[in-house]
């Protein structure tokens, strides 16, 4: 199946410093991938969906300005979180859709990047 | 709004079989999705319904009834590695608008 590279596994780091978040689709070319955070049990909620080559539509309650997201070519899409503050702490994952002529459409997750504010 | 509902917590034990039920109410509905993952991992595809019906895939099947707005995942001979959160999720639409979860139903398998 389709793999998607996400990095990295996990950071940690200062509060008000940011972190970039990478997600790669490595076989296929992805024009949409999707952002997801999920905090300790719970769902994965969608922050933002990321369109190659226009900006990246986000959901109600997400900052845009503070989840910067950049889908410059066709097989990566990155998630900048700018001036973390502990409350920014979760589990992030990203997803790219393929769509196969047996199946309407299919996602393929990243690894998922656990991020920690201190 | 959109709203899809599934158990918290299920138990089970060894070589028993177990049902997983979701149901949905959501605005567009382009298909079913279940996802299994395991703490701290991301979640891994096990099943797509778009159609009324059972889909069967070795120990895993999965039920959909659109008119009802009702899925089951069905897991048979659970081993100890089925022991995961199980997530439903509806595709709204085709025209790029991503899934959206319930919640997740958390099963333990037990020796």
């Amino acid at each position: 199946g389709a793999v998607v590279s996400q990095h990295p596994s996990w950071v940690i780091c200062k509060s008000g410093t940011s972190v970039k978040i990478e997600c790669r689709s490595l076989d296929f070319q992805a024009t949409t991938m999707f952002w997801y955070r999920q905090f300790p049990k719970q769902s994965l909620m969608l922050m933002a969906t990321s369109n190659e080559g226009s900006k990246a539509t986000y959901e109600q309650g997400v900052e845009k300005d503070k989840f910067l997201i950049n889908h410059a070519s066709l097989t990566l899409s990155t998630l900048t979180v700018t001036s973390a503050h502990p409350e920014d702490s979760s589990f992030y994952i990203c997803s790219a859709r393929v769509k196969e002529e047996w199946m309407n459409e299919k996602l393929f997750f990243g690894s998922g990047t656990q991020l920690s504010v201190l | 709004g959109q709203n899809i509902d599934q158990p918290t917590e299920m138990t089970a034990t060894e070589g028993a079989i177990v049902q997983i039920n979701c149901t949905y109410q959501t605005s567009g509905f382009n298909g079913l999705f279940w996802y299994q993952q395991h703490a701290g991992e991301a979640p891994t595809f096990l099943s797509y319904n778009v159609l009324d019906g059972l889909e069967e895939k070795g120990r895993f099947s999965s039920f959909l009834s659109r008119s009802k707005g009702y899925s089951y995942l069905l897991l048979k001979e659970l081993q100890m590695k089925d022991s995961a959160s199980y997530l439903c999720a509806v595709s709204l639409n085709q025209a790029g608008t991503a899934l959206i979860f319930g919640k997740g139903t958390t099963l333990s398998v037990s020796s």
